[in-house]
């Protein structure tokens, strides 16, 4: 089974400041890694995702996350933030990308972007 | 992109009453289907996978009887929250994966469901 920890429930930080959203995860076999992000009352938009190959990752809306096996961590950065930026992001993990194998997702960090 | 629609977007029904959510794959046909549930201010707990043409599998402590589930076309997926109560308030998120590919989940906006 594998299970996802975001060590930070909530993260305030000024606008064009740099910010991480750190994760760590639990696995006893590979995982594919996944950030996505959540808006008030919506569903969840997919931010980058960590398949194979190269551990640095590139997303949307200038965010990057790094993929570290020996730390079994997957944190999310993004050097200068806006207040639309502003939202709720959830890593996640899957042992699979097909099937029957959901994701299985952290409790969340509340980002908020400060003027 | 892979687009999945989910419907109504926000419902409030009266308590014992039954109230259906539909999850659709726009443009593409999704074998099985995920509903998640997130309380206020929580993560996404996966309720129950949902396979077209098959039961449902629910996940351990998730009522079956409460929560109906139907997958009865390769674009459709249906959850009713039978005899709903305050506490079944909550937001539902389905999502599908595109088939054949090595693919992330793809969600709907998710139902805001309201008990009164």
């Amino acid at each position: 089974a594998q299970s996802v920890t975001q060590l930070d429930s909530q993260v305030p930080v000024f606008e064009e400041a740099p910010v991480e959203l750190r994760c760590n995860y639990s696995s006893s076999v590979s995982v594919y890694l996944f950030w996505y992000v959540q808006y008030p009352n919506q569903g969840l938009q997919l931010l980058l995702k960590y398949l194979s190959g190269s551990t640095l990752v590139k997303g949307i809306n200038g965010f990057e996350a790094e993929f570290n096996k020996s730390q079994t961590s997957f944190h999310l950065r993004k050097p200068s933030v806006h207040i639309s930026d502003t939202a709720e992001y959830f890593c996640a993990v899957s042992a699979a990308l097909s099937g029957n194998t959901p994701l299985v997702f952290g409790k969340g960090t509340r980002l908020s972007v400060i003027a | 992109g892979a687009v999945v629609s989910q419907h109504p977007s926000w419902v409030i029904c009266k308590s014992g009453t039954s109230v259906k959510i539909e999850c659709r794959s726009l443009d593409f046909q999704a074998t099985t289907m995920f509903w998640y549930r997130q309380f206020p201010k929580q993560s996404l707990m996966l309720m129950a996978t949902s396979n077209e043409g098959s039961k449902a599998t629910y996940e351990q402590g998730v009522e079956k009887d409460k929560f109906l589930i139907n997958h009865a076309s390769l674009t459709l997926s249906t959850l009713t929250v039978t005899s709903a109560h305050p506490e079944d308030s909550s937001f539902y998120i389905c999502s599908a994966r595109v088939p054949g590919q090595d693919s992330p989940l793809h969600f709907g906006n998710g139902t805001r469901l309201t008990v009164t």
